[in-house]
């Protein structure tokens, strides 16, 4: 149980466009879903936390107008980057917790975005 | 804020071997911590976690941490290491009752056959 999968896993756009990552929990409703940035050799870094029906709660650092989330519902969220720059290429991992309290995020397996 | 630290960020080791991994965090107040584990292709999975109670925790494919509050340590064991057991090791803290994990900087695992 407490599957997260993620699509696409890989994809390659031009500078200057939009990019929308999707997460969604298979097998589980996700009230809370978070969005990490992955850089090579280096650990995760939280950029946002989404909540189903409001606004997400964006980390310092992190431009909101830049990466657009979406949780539309209790099991797919949506990261936009949007004017997509080669600085932000990367690997974008989700995750989902199944409610506040249990505080157990499962992870899905990742999207490498590379803006050329 | 918290911070989580990770000692050794590569290590190298024999089949059979024991491993340890150390895992630091600085934030006083109660909090949940959590190992995961990345094989090479694929995503994070979690290893074990501890929220309260018996401090020493067994978690899947024989892996085993350590909760230790005085030193803020959540340090990993495995008795015996497999080749299969390769991968990156990232610990993980959040504060009790809020769910926002932060990260340590990950240990790569060499197992070697």
């Amino acid at each position: 149980g407490a599957v997260v999968s993620q699509h696409p896993s890989r994809v390659i756009c031009k500078s200057g466009t939009s990019v929308k990552i999707e997460c969604r929990s298979l097998d589980f409703q996700a009230t809370t879903m978070f969005w990490y940035r992955q850089f090579p050799k280096q650990s995760l870094m939280l950029m946002a936390t989404s909540n189903e029906g409001s606004k997400a709660t964006y980390e310092q650092g992190v431009e909101k107008d830049k990466f657009l989330i979406n949780h539309a519902s209790l099991t797919l969220s949506t990261l936009t980057v949007t004017s997509a720059h080669p600085e932000d290429s990367s690997f974008y991992i989700c995750s989902a917790s199944v409610d506040r309290y249990t505080d157990t995020q499962y992870f899905g397996p990742g999207t490498r975005l590379t803006v050329l | 804020a918290q911070s989580v630290s990770q000692h050794n960020h590569h290590v190298i080791l024999s089949e059979a071997a024991s491993l340890e991994l150390g895992c630091n965090y600085s934030y006083g107040g109660t909090v949940n911590l959590f190992w995961y584990v990345q094989y090479p292709g694929q995503h994070l999975q979690l290893l074990l976690k501890y929220f309260s109670g018996d401090p020493l925790v067994k978690g899947i494919k024989g892996f085993e941490a350590e909760f230790i509050k005085s030193k803020f340590s959540f340090n990993l064991r495995k008795p015996s290491v497999q080749w299969s057991d390769t991968a990156e090791y990232f610990c993980a803290v959040n504060k009790a009752a809020g769910n926002k994990l932060t990260f340590g900087g990950g240990t790569r695992v060499l197992v070697k056959p």
